[in-house]
């Protein structure tokens, strides 16, 4: 069956990186696209953008690009992503989620952005 | 960017009750519409995709319909596993976007 796990919770410093890793497993990991979304605490569902998982080419929407990266590694059917000069509004849980049909969601990995 | 909003915000129901969710896009995305649910504390569930195709496992008691700007979700008897936070997106272009969500809770 599809599954997607992600790694587990981070507590980081301001200033420090992060990366989180999305491990599938069930599927052909190059035939589905991989999307990234984010939710604040409290708050509502925001799309980060998708990855490419055949070319490895990411799109990132407005308001990801620069300290966002999404890759990849397929060799071991897994996506990551990673937050670099980490704030604390980037304290939330981030999804990974199959194809553009968003049919398949990891379990969430929540990262504290705290002093 | 095409911006989605449902209505109600909320709403409280009872076991047994029909449900419906409203979502209407800023622009027409002919039927690139889902439906999301999520429970506290755990990931969102795909329900529905392309407006009315219902997801593989997901029971007959969800529906949707709608095309271009308008969109409803409906529930036709509300079950205690089903009080929850609902969310449609659309994704018919860049960046894909998602309504704030309907609170489902109990009467």
């Amino acid at each position: 069956q599809v599954q997607l796990v992600q790694s587990g919770s981070e507590l980081k410093k301001p200033g420090a990186s992060v990366k989180v890793s999305c491990k599938a497993s069930g599927y052909t990991f190059t035939s589905y696209a991989m999307n990234w979304v984010r939710q604040a605490p409290g708050q509502g569902l925001e799309w980060m953008g998708w990855i490419n998982t055949n070319t490895g080419n990411p799109t990132y929407a407005q308001g990801f690009t620069g300290r966002f990266v999404f890759s990849l590694d397929t060799s071991v059917s897994t996506a990551y992503l990673q937050i670099s000069s980490l704030k604390a509004e980037d304290t939330a849980v981030y999804y990974c989620a199959r194809d553009q049909n968003f049919d398949y969601w990891g379990q969430g990995t929540l990262v504290t952005v705290s002093s | 960017d095409i911006q989605m909003t449902q209505s109600p915000s909320s709403l409280s129901a009872s076991v047994g009750d029909r449900v419906t969710i409203t979502c209407r896009a800023s622009q027409g995305i002919s039927n690139y519409l889902a439906w999301f649910q999520q429970k506290p504390g755990k990931a969102p569930k795909s329900l529905i995709y392309a407006a009315s195709s219902l997801q593989s496992g997901v029971p007959s008691k969800f529906s949707g319909s709608g095309s271009g700007t308008d969109f409803t979700l409906t529930i036709s008897s509300l079950q205690p596993e089903d009080f929850a936070t609902y969310y449609c997106q659309q994704y018919n272009s860049y960046p894909l976007t998602f309504g704030p969500g309907t609170k489902v809770d109990i009467k």
